[in-house]
């Protein structure tokens, strides 16, 4: 019972280096989420991905690109990354986009030096 | 500007007695609402929600309650365990939108 998986858990990166994180959902969801958590404040949405083959702009986007390669895996990648991106990043996915819970991953905290 | 607000940070708790996690929130348009926990290391896990036609939903030990006219959101938790000690967050939603986090509290149950 995998639920959301993230891949890796921890990295260190040096600014303007590129990433990709990983997720993975098994529980046939449609909708998928990338949200970043920062000390003082709540998760906050990246991006977004409603069903296959789509993808949206959350509350903060910029530096950010993402690709929902299939119903079950959706990826954040940072382009040339910044010490303001140094973060805990959360993949969650949900049966639908709407009044219904996400289930998260076990998040993969990024330091960016 | 956050649309959701925890100003409680933390709570200490002494086993049995009750918690009580307060969010307010400021967008009217809010209609769905959520608690999540959250332990050290791992993802926030879904652990009751509401809709803004009720004011009120139980869950064993979990109880929401909605106040909308104060857009006030708590819940209470009773009797309290020392593996409820986690961080709680709550969420609101607006239909068709993106859910919006408080800041969390964290809670300590003391045995």
């Amino acid at each position: 019972n995998a639920g959301v998986t993230q891949t890796p858990k921890f990295q260190v990166l040096k600014t303007g280096q590129s990433m990709t994180l990983q997720c993975a959902q098994d529980m046939n969801h449609n909708s998928m989420y990338w949200y970043r958590q920062d000390p003082g404040m709540g998760l906050r949405l990246i991006y977004y991905s409603a069903s296959e083959g789509t993808t949206d702009k959350g509350e903060v986007p910029n530096g950010y690109n993402v690709s929902r390669l299939n119903k079950r895996e959706f990826s954040l990648r940072l382009e040339s990354a910044a010490p303001s991106q140094t973060s805990v990043y959360f993949c969650a996915s949900s049966e639908y986009k709407g009044n219904q819970p996400q289930h998260f991953g076990d998040g993969t905290r990024l330091s960016i030096l | 500007d956050q649309q959701v607000k925890q100003n409680s940070p933390s709570l200490s708790v002494q086993e049995g007695r009750i918690s009580i996690l307060n969010c307010d929130y400021t967008n009217s348009m809010f209609d769905y609402f959520l608690w999540y926990k959250k332990y050290p290391a791992e993802g926030p896990t879904f652990l009751i929600s509401i809709s803004s036609i009720k004011d009120k939903n139980e869950d064993g030990r979990f109880t929401v309650f909605l106040n909308k006219s104060a857009k006030h959101l708590s819940l209470h938790i009773v009797p309290s365990q020392p593996g409820d000690s986690a961080v709680y967050f709550c969420a609101a939603l607006y239909t068709g939108n993106q859910f919006y986090f408080g800041t969390g509290t964290s809670l300590t149950v003391i045995p």
